[in-house]
């Protein structure tokens, strides 16, 4: 079965510090691949996702991340946090169901920015 | 673009009653999903709609958690007697196309509910 590992719980870190959180999926067959964010009281906006192609994504507010097959990762990272930036961040990818697809989401990361 | 709607924002009942969510989708969009999130955990797949048919609700507790999509359009999930681990934020999303799995899903606020 398809799913997602997002290894950090928790990542403190200074504001105009870069930041990576890590995703980990594991898969048989081909991948999509989905980063949101979940601002506090939120529903989930999506930063970026990967289909195929370019292994490079970028995504909105300054996000990219990189598809890499052989280490199955989809680390999400950014040059230079903003305190705004603070939310919680889930990894997810799209896996067929019995009759559709549905998003298996990571347990999230929280990422707080600190002055 | 209007968003995806939800409402109430926030419910708190006693264990044993019943409550209800409201979802109204982005206009158009086809597919429409509900999932849970436990605090603490990602959102978890209840029910997925493809127009207002049921394409699979094998995640939904289906003794006491009932859904049903109105022509199509609005949805509703229901919790029919709720119990204290129902505790969570349902979304709801929404996609424009069939079931494809390159759609992005777009989500609600949610509803937060609390089980006393």
């Amino acid at each position: 079965a398809q799913s997602v590992t997002q290894l950090d719980s928790q990542v403190p870190v200074f504001e105009e510090a870069p930041v990576e959180l890590r995703c980990n999926y594991s898969s048989s067959v081909s991948v999509y691949l989905f980063w949101y964010v979940q601002y506090p009281n939120q529903g989930l906006q999506l930063l970026l996702k990967y289909l195929s192609g370019s292994t490079l994504v970028k995504g909105i507010n300054g996000f990219e991340a990189e598809f890499n097959k052989s280490q199955t990762s989809f680390h999400l990272r950014k040059p230079s946090v903003h305190i705004s930036d603070t939310a919680e961040y889930f990894c997810a990818v799209n896996v067929l169901t019995g009759g559709g697809n549905k998003l298996t989401f990571g347990t999230g990361t929280q990422l707080k920015v600190e002055l | 673009e209007a968003g995806v709607a939800q409402s109430p924002r926030y419910k708190i009942i006693e264990k044993r009653q019943s409550v209800a969510f409201w979802c109204n989708p982005i206009s158009g969009h086809a597919t429409l999903y509900w999932y849970q999130q436990i605090l603490g955990q990602g959102p978890k797949l209840l029910i997925q709609f493809q127009n207002n048919g049921v394409v699979d609700d094998s995640q939904l507790p289906k003794d006491r958690f009932s859904a049903e999509r109105l022509k199509g359009v609005d949805s509703t999930l229901k919790i029919q007697p709720a119990k204290l681990e129902d505790s969570a934020v349902y979304l709801c999303a929404s996609s424009p196309v069939r079931g494809v799995r390159t759609d992005t899903q777009y989500f609600g606020p949610g509803t937060r509910l609390t089980v006393l």
